[in-house]
């Protein structure tokens, strides 16, 4: 069954420390697609990345970056030089094929809190 | 373009009543998918429809319905509205059927019931 992990309830840094955000996903397709969005204390979840299951690639972007690898299942994300902007709370989701349809699987969460 | 827009924004009921939510998706945007936010389930996936049918649905009970108009916007609806069901709310949107490409969010209808 679909399932992601991400076992950072909440994490406190000050800023312009780099920190690691943890995604740990289990499925059993070989197609399937992973994202990343910050969800601000506003409430719009925004979106950050889209990988799918046969793009391994690490992707940066800004002082954003994030690491892929399926012999691991995860999908971390990094912030390089947190700034207090980046206080939100970030959620790992995957989607699958189920049948006909798909489904989408969200985590958690990590709160993250920088502060000044 | 305008993004994703939910009405209203704040909402409260009393247990037993019915509530009616709207989404309005991004201009383009066919696909539109319904979420509930609670702190003790995290985000849930509600349904999605897309081209006025609903192509995928979560593990809701049949108090939770929805529909989409031939202009794509969404309506949720949430009969004999229990204690639990409050919760935010999240409609977000996306040109293509299903979750293969990212969705676009509203900022929430934020219900209590009391």
């Amino acid at each position: 069954a679909q399932k992601v992990t991400q076992a950072q309830t909440e994490i406190s840094v000050v800023e312009k420390e780099d920190v690691t955000l943890d995604c740990v996903y289990e499925t059993r397709d070989t197609t399937y697609y992973l994202f990343w969005y910050k969800q601000p204390p506003s409430g719009e979840l925004v979106f950050l990345i889209r990988r799918n299951s046969f793009d391994e690639q690490n992707e940066i972007s800004g002082r954003y970056s994030w690491n892929f690898q399926k012999s691991t299942s995860s999908f971390n994300f990094t912030i390089t030089a947190s700034q207090v902007v980046d206080s939100a709370v970030y959620f790992c989701a995957l989607s699958e094929a189920e049948g006909s349809s798909y489904k989408l699987i969200f985590g958690s969460g990590t709160r993250l809190l920088v502060r000044p | 373009k305008a993004g994703v827009t939910q009405t209203p924004r704040y909402l409260i009921k009393t247990r037993g009543q019915q509530v009616t939510l709207s989404c309005s998706p991004i201009s383009g945007h066919r696909s539109v998918s319904w979420y509930q936010q609670t702190p003790g389930q995290g985000l849930q996936f509600l349904f999605e429809y897309f081209s006025e049918t609903q192509r995928n649905k979560g593990n809701f009970p049949g108090r939770f319905s929805g529909r989409q108009f031939s202009n794509s916007r969404s309506e949720m609806n949430v009969s004999t509205l229990e204690l639990g069901d409050s919760a935010l709310y999240l409609c977000a949107s996306s040109p293509t059927q299903g979750f293969t490409y990212e969705q676009y969010f509203g900022p929430g209808t934020r219900l209590t019931v009391t």
